[in-house]
């Protein structure tokens, strides 16, 4: 296993348009996580998921993305109309169980650009 | 509110001790990790400790924290320029689970 694994790398779209990322966590860890980072911030929680439930989302997740885990493996986060300010870096991160105790595996990222 | 800062830069030279700082608001955090992010790559957990302890050591690093002052801090012992990278400390509640970082400190390590 090479760990959790991002797709694409890098993503350029205009903006209104929809974009949607993949991220495929590592085997056999039930908790995945959405976060984003925008430049000289700390990467900020927007979604994680327990198998295939999506359990908590910030309020930073506006009406326009969705995120799902539809068999409890790989998970899409999709970004509908997208906006200038939706341009970051979405981080992937999977654990086994979401203990509090459990560290976190990231992936290396999905970079957005809205023109 | 809950809200982790960090100073945003540090410059040492190689072979010197850094010491990264910390302060968090939130007083039900339960566990404080500390994060390293190389360029483009993900974020790697580096270490955390449990806020019932003071201190834990783990090879170079020693990680720092006084609770009372909801403080922590990170010290790398014969700083090598490897380690060059944004360093980011990270805080977690006992009832959510998801993880509230800092902005991040930039070290930068001269040979």
């Amino acid at each position: 296993d090479t760990g959790v694994s991002q797709n694409p790398r890098h993503k350029i779209t205009k903006r209104g348009q929809n974009v949607t990322f993949r991220c495929d966590p590592i085997s056999e860890h039930n908790r995945l996580y959405w976060y984003r980072q925008t430049l000289g911030q700390g990467p900020e929680f927007l979604t994680y998921f327990q198998n295939e439930a999506q359990l908590e989302k910030s309020r930073l997740l506006s009406d326009r993305f969705s995120a799902e885990r539809p068999k409890g493996s790989f998970s899409t986060l999709e970004i509908q109309r997208t906006e200038q300010g939706d341009s970051a870096m979405y981080l992937c991160a999977s654990s086994p169980n979401g203990a509090v105790s459990e560290k976190l595996f990231f992936g290396s990222g999905t970079q957005l650009s809205v023109l | 509110g809950e809200d982790v800062e960090q100073s945003l830069f540090l410059s040492v030279r190689e072979g010197d001790s850094s010491v990264i700082n910390c302060t968090y608001t939130d007083s039900s955090s339960t566990y404080l990790y500390w994060y390293k992010q190389e360029p483009g790559a993900g974020l790697q957990l580096l270490t955390y400790i449990f806020s019932n302890m003071d201190m834990k050591q783990d090879q170079r690093l020693t990680v720092l924290l006084n609770k009372k002052d909801k403080h922590l801090s990170l010290r790398i012992a014969d700083t090598q320029t490897g380690d060059s990278a944004i360093y980011f400390c990270a805080e977690s509640r006992q009832a959510g689970t998801a993880l509230i970082f800092g902005k991040g400190t930039t070290l930068s390590v001269s040979s």
